[in-house]
């Protein structure tokens, strides 16, 4: 069975740094693009990242380029975030997903999803 | 970035109703779309990619049409576990992906 589970969230002041994990387990973690989707409370759907099979690609939303970093460590078959310079509107539950498809081929369509991890900023 | 918008935003509709949402986007996307459903405190499942491919394990009374600019996601006979909230996303632009804002089904 296909499971992600992300962790690492948690409240953090306006300015400040969190890292956030995803554990993957379930299927060949090493094979897939990744990808993190957020999502404020109480609003809809918002794409942040994006990570190759191999990890030697990333692509990020406008809206975090320069302060977030998408990495993963196959042999730990785990994706990471890592945020910096973090503003009120960063607030949101983080989920990552795995692309639909297999190996060097990207669809940029999500088929799991982690049970999502809230980061709040707040003073 | 190309803007997603959906329709209507929210719809009222009884067990057995047939449901459709139209998803528009602000230019061509080809058949670069996906539907996800979700739940309230639950993560979006995939249902449709690619404008009318049914997800493995996606009930058959869900099916999508379209392409270039105009979609549409229908269900044909409205079960009690599809109330949710359904949204689409264009993956067209990548990495500038995008989601409408989601159109709410509720029991009427």
């Amino acid at each position: 069975e296909v499971q992600l589970v992300e962790s690492g969230g948690g409240l953090v002041q306006p300015g400040g740094s969190l890292r956030l994990s995803c554990a993957a387990s379930g299927f060949t973690f090493s094979s897939y693009a990744m990808h993190w989707v957020r999502q404020a409370p109480g609003k809809g759907l918002e794409y942040v990242s994006a990570i190759s099979s191999n990890g030697g690609s990333t692509y990020y939303a406008n809206s975090v380029k320069g302060r977030f970093t998408i990495s993963r460590d196959n042999s730990k078959n785990t994706l990471y975030l890592q945020m910096g310079s973090l503003r009120a509107e960063d607030m949101a539950v983080y989920y990552c997903a795995r692309d639909l498809g297999y190996s060097s081929s990207w669809y940029n369509y999500f088929d799991y999803w982690g049970q999502g991890t809230l980061v709040t900023v707040s003073s | 970035d190309i803007q997603m918008t959906q329709s209507p935003s929210s719809v009222s509709a009884s067990v057995g109703d047939r449901v459709t949402i139209t998803c528009r986007a602000s230019q061509g996307i080809s058949s670069w779309l996906a539907w996800y459903q979700q739940k309230p405190g639950k993560a979006p499942k995939l249902l449709i990619y690619a404008a009318s491919s049914l997800q493995s394990g996606v009930p058959s009374r869900f099916s999508g049409s379209g392409s270039g600019t105009d979609f549409t996601l229908t269900i044909s006979s409205l079960q009690p576990e599809d109330f949710a909230t359904y949204y689409c996303q264009q993956a067209n632009s990548f990495p500038l992906i995008t989601f409408g804002p989601g159109t709410k089904v509720d029991i009427k």
